[in-house]
């Protein structure tokens, strides 16, 4: 397999404008997260998703926040509109619970996003 | 509701030198417990993770955690540092009740030549 994959891996754009983030997780992983890492609030949890269907959102930070899952092999996070306070690196992870809580989480390498 | 604490955000030591890393977690029930390493520009990849049996835990790259539950505490050790090893560690905790890990603010590792 090939990891948990992301693209873009870094994404430029100016304030006001429409971000798509996405993400292709590990084929067989049941759990989907999306994290935000930035230097003043470490990593944080924005929203998960179990067999596709999202969990818990609480971490999302604005109406302005959205995420998807539509199948097995594909989620997006989008930012409408984004704003400068929004850069910051974009992880995406997953991990098959099937099995319990001992598994790891398989992160992708993220998405480096700017906003001017 | 569980929580995970690393209480050093810096840590700098010499290349060679002995390294430990603190990790202290707050949850009643029997917790799964991992350490992640985060290198520059990438995601997080397992060092090495404990639920059940030996308190001492092998990790990759020369890494090890013991496991104290009277200290309720996961740390790391690596008795030789390399440079390659400068990144960012994070603990990580589940629990029976929460397949979600809960992270660690995670501590910068600086490796000085």
């Amino acid at each position: 397999d090939a990891g948990v994959i992301q693209s873009p891996r870094h994404e430029v754009t100016e304030m006001g404008q429409e971000v798509t983030l996405r993400c292709k997780p590990i084929s067989g992983h049941d759990y989907l997260f999306w994290y935000r890492q930035t230097m003043m609030r470490g990593l944080e949890l924005l929203i998960y998703f179990n067999n596709n269907v999202p969990i818990d959102d609480s971490g999302m930070p604005e109406d302005r926040f959205s995420a998807k899952m539509p199948n097995a092999s594909f989620s997006t996070l989008k930012i409408q509109p984004s704003e400068p306070r929004d850069s910051a690196v974009y992880f995406c992870a997953s991990i098959s619970l099937a099995g319990g809580p001992g598994n790891e989480q398989f992160f992708g390498p993220g998405t480096r996003l700017t906003v001017l | 509701a569980q929580s995970v604490t690393q209480p050093d955000i810096h840590i700098t030591v010499s290349e060679g030198a002995s390294l430990e890393l603190r990790c202290n977690y707050s949850y009643g029930a029997t917790p799964y417990l991992f350490w992640y390493v985060q290198s520059p520009g990438q995601g997080l990849q397992l060092l090495l993770k404990y639920f059940s049996g030996d308190t001492l835990v092998q990790g990759i790259k020369g890494f090890e955690a013991e496991f104290k539950r009277s200290q309720s505490s996961f740390n790391l050790r690596k008795p030789s540092v390399h440079w390659s090893d400068a990144a960012e560690y994070f603990c990580a905790v589940t629990s029976g009740g929460s397949y979600i890990p809960t992270f660690g603010r995670g501590t910068s590792l600086i490796v000085h030549p």
